[in-house]
């Protein structure tokens, strides 16, 4: 069983271009949940999804950033006209259900966006 | 506001020495903490959870414990290895709705042979 997957690992821009960010959860996990981290700090919470749902974007910006889990394919993390800033590592983990009991998220390697 | 405050923010020891990381929240409303190690440039691996009612938890070398009244918890690594060199990060999950975590900082530890 495959754990979650990102691709890509690295990523450079140049201001204003867009960056796309995939990432394909564990086999069966139905909870797909992006965070960013900037250097020296922790991740903070963007966005939280369910297979075509968005059910938490309470932590991504607003403008320019996006995000999406299809019925099928991987969740996508798109970021439109980059800029410095955006330049971390984002990560995505998913997990078999949200609430209830303790559930473990399983986290991707992340990618690492470079905005020049 | 919710915050998971962690020290110390590195920390250095010998190969087989032992060494404690401690974690300190204002998050409510609580429903469970968690440690996780993440290695330099991958993502966080899940140690341990713990709920209000657990106060410890053991995953091989490492013991976690909670004290749900003062919101205080402590990592506890024991006879330290070369592979423990990563960031500990503690992770407050709140309750009500899905799982949304907090995240402290991290602890980056070195073991030095």
């Amino acid at each position: 069983n495959a754990g979650v997957m990102q691709n890509p690992r690295h990523l450079v821009r140049r201001r204003g271009q867009e960056a796309r960010l995939r990432c394909s959860p564990m086999k069966g996990h139905s909870h797909v949940y992006w965070y960013r981290q900037l250097p020296e700090e922790g991740l903070k919470f963007m966005v939280y999804l369910q297979k075509e749902n968005i059910i938490d974007e309470s932590g991504m910006p607003k403008e320019r950033f996006s995000a999406e889990f299809p019925k099928e394919g991987p969740s996508i993390l798109r970021i439109q006209q980059v800029v410095r800033g955006d330049s971390a590592a984002y990560f995505c983990a998913s997990s078999l259900k949200s609430s209830g009991s303790p559930d473990t998220q399983y986290f991707g390697p992340g990618t690492r966006l470079t905005v020049l | 506001k919710n915050q998971v405050e962690q020290s110390p923010q590195s920390l250095i020891i010998l190969e087989g020495k032992n060494c404690t990381l401690q974690c300190n929240y204002t998050v409510s409303p609580f429903s469970n903490l968690r440690w996780y190690k993440q290695d330099t440039g991958r993502g966080p691996v899940s140690l341990t959870i713990m709920t209000f009612s657990e106060n410890t938890k053991s995953n091989g070398r490492y013991t976690a414990t909670l004290d749900a009244d003062t919101k205080q918890s402590s990592l506890h690594i024991t006879a330290s290895q070369l592979s423990d060199s990563a960031s500990y990060i503690c992770v407050v999950c709140l309750s009500g709705g899905y799982n949304k975590l907090i995240f402290g900082a991290g602890t980056r530890l070195a073991v030095h042979p």
